[in-house]
């Protein structure tokens, strides 16, 4: 039972690069966000969707792109990276409304340089 | 302000110790409050649910809200080393569309 899967782990990026970060989820799960979190200063909330075809913005949308074509997936894109999106970035994902629990990924490590 | 602020340690007990970590918030409309439990490289997990209201137990885990002083904690017994992980307390409101998150609490337990 895999969970919540996110790809890479790991990655550097130069200023204004471009990359997609993968998150799939075998929960049969409605909802599914994208978080990023910073030292010392909790989880924020990036891009959420309730279904496929259905994405909304969170606290922090400005710099990222999200798509849910799929029930299973939910990829963020960054566009022009930028020194202030360093961060580790998680995917989560729950059953139904926003007050089930929601079942995180191991995060991907993000530094921009 | 922040609408939610935890107690940002970092806390380190010896093990067996009673362990006390801590939320305050403004927003009066949160009525879901919940405990994620985060070991290092690892993403947050479910720890504690409550809504509204008092207590709830699980285990050596104890999770206390006032709402009338807008107060959260959660109360871990027989500490372990096993315990050692960052503590986040998440908030939502009845009608609202997103967790807010405490900044977290670091803790250590040494054997």
């Amino acid at each position: 039972n895999a969970g919540v899967t996110q790809t890479p782990k790991f990655r550097i990026l130069k200023i204004g690069q471009s990359m997609t970060l993968q998150c799939t989820q075998d929960m049969n799960h409605n909802y599914m966000y994208w978080y990023r979190q910073d030292p010392g200063m909790g989880l924020k909330l990036i891009y959420y969707s309730v279904g496929a075809g259905i994405t909304d913005k969170g606290e922090v949308p400005n710099g990222y792109n999200v798509s849910r074509s799929t029930t299973e997936d939910f990829p963020l894109r960054l566009e022009l990276a930028a020194p202030s999106q360093t961060s580790v970035y998680f995917c989560a994902s729950s059953y139904g409304g926003i007050n089930q629990p929601q079942h995180f990924g191991d995060g991907t490590r993000l530094s921009i340089l | 302000q922040k609408e939610v602020e935890q107690d940002p340690g970092p806390l380190s007990v010896p093990e067996g110790a009673i362990v006390s970590l801590n939320c305050t918030y403004s927003n009066s409309a949160f009525q879901y409050f919940m405990w994620y439990r985060q070991y290092s490289r690892k993403g947050p997990e479910l720890l504690m649910y409550t809504y509204s209201s008092g207590n709830k137990e699980d285990g050596r885990f104890t999770a206390q809200v006032d709402k009338s002083s807008k107060y959260i904690s959660l109360f871990i017994r027989d500490s372990q080393p096993s315990d050692s992980a960052t503590y986040l307390c998440a908030m939502l409101e009845t009608s609202g569309s997103r967790l807010t998150f405490g900044e977290g609490t670091q803790l250590t337990v040494n054997p």
